[in-house]
């Protein structure tokens, strides 16, 4: 089984610039989950999706970022105009069932964004 | 304000020693906990979680403990071994919050 999706990798833009990172979760998989580490900091939760819908989006930081799961497959996290705080790693998770012990929660190895 | 709170950045240990990770919290809503493993360019990988009904959990060569009265929770690895050397997030979950609050994260490091 294809694990969690994340691409680009590394992405480096200049400050004002527009950045799209796209996941993929797990195929068969309702839950999909953002985070973002900032450089040695936590990290931090962004949103939740259940399939198409943002079951909670407490997380976002501001208005420039915006999340889109269209038709509950992959998703997209726009930064619009990007900011040089936003650099970080970005996670993305999914899980079929909700469960406490997040077994089956299952994390991408991230992208890596850098504004410049 | 940071609810989950991981106060050594860095630890290092002999392998085949017992490794010991420590964690704070400051939520009461808190009643599940998990232990993460990450290795540089990877995402976290599960490890061991503890629901706040008890207060010991093992699995292998981890040990979770939860003091509940002082909101603390530990990770022991014994004996150690060269692949455990990773970045350890602590994280906690509150019922009926789907969302993980993590910590800053302790890098350890075995050292053969």
């Amino acid at each position: 089984e294809a694990g969690v999706t994340q691409f680009p990798s590394h992405s480096v833009i200049e400050k004002g610039q527009t950045v799209t990172l796209r996941c993929d979760p797990i195929s068969g998989h309702d839950n999909l989950y953002w985070y973002r580490r900032v450089m040695g900091k936590e990290i931090k939760f962004l949103l939740h999706f259940v399939k198409e819908s943002k079951q909670d989006e407490s997380g976002m930081p501001n208005n420039r970022f915006l999340a889109e799961r269209t038709g509950g497959t992959y998703s997209t996290l726009k930064v619009q105009p990007a900011e040089l705080e936003d650099s970080g790693v970005y996670f993305c998770a999914s899980s079929q069932v909700l469960t406490r012990d997040r077994r089956g929660y299952t994390f991408g190895s991230g992208t890596r964004l850098t504004v410049v | 304000d940071q609810q989950v709170k991981q106060n050594s950045p860095s630890l290092s240990v002999q392998e085949g020693r017992i490794s010991i990770l420590n964690c704070d919290y400051t939520n009461s809503m808190f009643d599940y906990f998990l232990w993460y493993k990450k290795y540089p360019a990877e995402g976290p990988t599960f490890l061991i979680s503890i629901s706040s009904i008890k207060d010991k959990n093992e699995d292998g060569r981890f040990t979770v403990f939860l003091n509940k009265s002082a909101k603390h929770l530990s990770l022991h690895i014994v004996p150690s071994q060269p692949g455990d050397s990773a970045v350890y997030f602590c994280a906690a979950s509150a019922r009926g919050n789907e969302k993980l609050t993590f910590g800053t994260g302790t890098r350890l490091t075995i050292i053969p």
